[in-house]
């Protein structure tokens, strides 16, 4: 199975900064995902992350707001740009490797003040 | 396009009694379907996963789930609930469109001593 590292597990950042998340794997994987939990709540699948093309973004989530890069098989970054408190969440990225294997981040807790 | 419905968001038993966790989901076809736990602040666990080989899935810690097309369920068991699976349940099935897990609501599980 693959084995991701996210980075930071947790913030607290001001309103109006961005923060930038990191997602490293420990194998090449296709196909990569940001997906956010809010308080109490879900999953919500915000992009899917393409290794040398742009990210395909969900319905209500905008590249502005969420840029995501994805410069190798291995590695993406979530930008949380123009932060305010309805940022506040769990963001977690995750993978999927063979056939059906899906493996999630330990997750970022994001608070915003 | 896919839905799924968790019946119960909360589900409270005792220790030692059986688990029934509820999950129904929209397809015109058969998906592929996975059962998630979270436990408190930790991240993402796979119980189980049916990708269209036996009905009956038996994943870890003793839970099994049954795929029922003519009833389009995917409920989670276990005969014997233990205060370590007091947590968060999610069915998840995976979209046709681009491998995209597609989160249920979630059902809430207490363990009463």
């Amino acid at each position: 199975s693959a084995v991701i590292s996210q980075k930071p597990s947790r913030d607290i950042c001001q309103r109006g900064t961005s923060l930038t998340i990191q997602c490293q794997v420990d194998s090449q994987v296709t196909m990569m995902f940001w997906y956010r939990q809010q308080p109490g709540q879900s999953l919500t699948l915000i992009a899917t992350a393409n290794q040398g093309s742009e990210a395909t973004y969900e319905s209500g989530f905008v590249i502005d707001k969420f840029p995501i890069s994805r410069p190798n098989l291995t590695f993406s970054t979530l930008t949380v740009s123009n932060m305010s408190p309805e940022d506040s969440s769990i963001y977690l990225c995750s993978v999927v490797y063979g056939d059906y294997g899906y493996t999630f981040g330990s997750g970022t807790r994001l608070t915003v003040v | 396009a896919q839905s799924v419905t968790q019946l119960d968001s909360h589900v409270s038993v005792s220790e030692g009694t059986p688990v029934l966790l509820r999950c129904n989901y929209s397809s015109s076809y058969s998906p592929s379907l996975f059962w998630y736990v979270q436990h408190p602040n930790k991240g993402l666990q796979l119980l189980l996963k049916y990708t269209s080989a036996a009905t009956l899935v038996k994943g870890i810690n003793g839970f099994e789930a049954e795929f029922k097309k003519s009833e389009t369920s995917f409920h989670l068991t276990k005969p014997s609930a233990h205060m370590s699976d007091a947590a968060e349940y999610f069915c998840v099935p995976l979209s046709s469109q681009g491998g995209k897990l597609i989160f249920g609501q979630g059902t809430e599980l207490s363990v009463k001593p």
